[in-house]
């Protein structure tokens, strides 16, 4: 069975600062999607970006980048430019591109912004 | 686009009844849908995955009679918590899977069994 750890419960950063949450996970599958999802004090899952296991270029959306390390079953997401929007819980997912759909959630981090 | 909402938002409900929490796809067909339940601070817990149709596939050790889930038509999953307890009192959340890879999520739901 897969899984998903993230090793940081909690992380903050001054505002306008860069941070990077870990997740790594285990799989003995090649191909596969890996998620970053926010969840807000609203508690909304966010989707803020997705990988996908057999490319090799790193995922980016706006202020929001991934370094994806397959052979060390790696995926850190680094936000940069910190805003106060950007206080939530952060859960990175593993997706088998086999058969069961399911996500497999980290136990999550909690991002703090600092004014 | 990818919008998935649920109903109600919150309920509270007397011990022994039950409670239905709708899902739906606001904008696309949903050919997958999940239902996850999350513990304070905590990560969420799959509960079953159900396919338009069909029925669900419950994971492992979650009741299939105290949970039932419908998912009768593309853009609607519901969950009954039939005869809710206490310790069923929980946030439920659904998710919807269209034609991409990506699920979508509802703003979940906090139940509240008295």
């Amino acid at each position: 069975a897969q899984t998903v750890t993230q090793s940081q419960p909690e992380m903050s950063v001054q505002e306008a600062e860069t941070v990077t949450l870990s997740c790594t996970y285990d799989t003995s599958e090649s191909d596969y999607y890996l998620f970053w999802y926010k969840q807000p004090p609203s508690r909304q899952m966010i989707l803020v970006i997705r990988q996908e296991a057999y490319k090799q270029q790193n995922a980016t959306e706006n202020r929001f980048s991934v370094n994806f390390q397959k052979a060390a079953k790696s995926f850190s997401l680094k936000i940069s430019d910190s805003q106060l929007g950007d206080a939530a819980m952060y859960f990175c997912a593993y997706r088998s591109n086999f058969g069961n759909e399911k996500l497999t959630f980290g136990t999550g981090t909690r991002l703090t912004i600092i004014p | 686009g990818a919008v998935v909402s649920q109903h109600p938002s919150r309920v509270i409900c007397k011990s022994g009844t039950s409670v239905k929490i709708e899902c739906r796809s606001l904008d696309f067909q949903a050919t997958t849908m999940f239902w996850y339940r999350q513990f304070p601070k905590k990560s969420l817990m799959l509960m079953a995955t159900s396919n338009e149709g069909s029925k669900a596939t419950y994971e492992q050790g979650v009741e299939k009679d105290k949970f039932l889930i419908n998912h009768a038509s593309l853009t609607l999953s519901t969950l009954t918590v039939t005869s809710a307890h206490p310790e069923d009192s929980s946030f439920y959340i659904c998710s919807a899977r269209g034609q991409s890879d990506t699920q979508y999520f509802g703003p979940g739901t906090r139940l509240t069994v008295l």
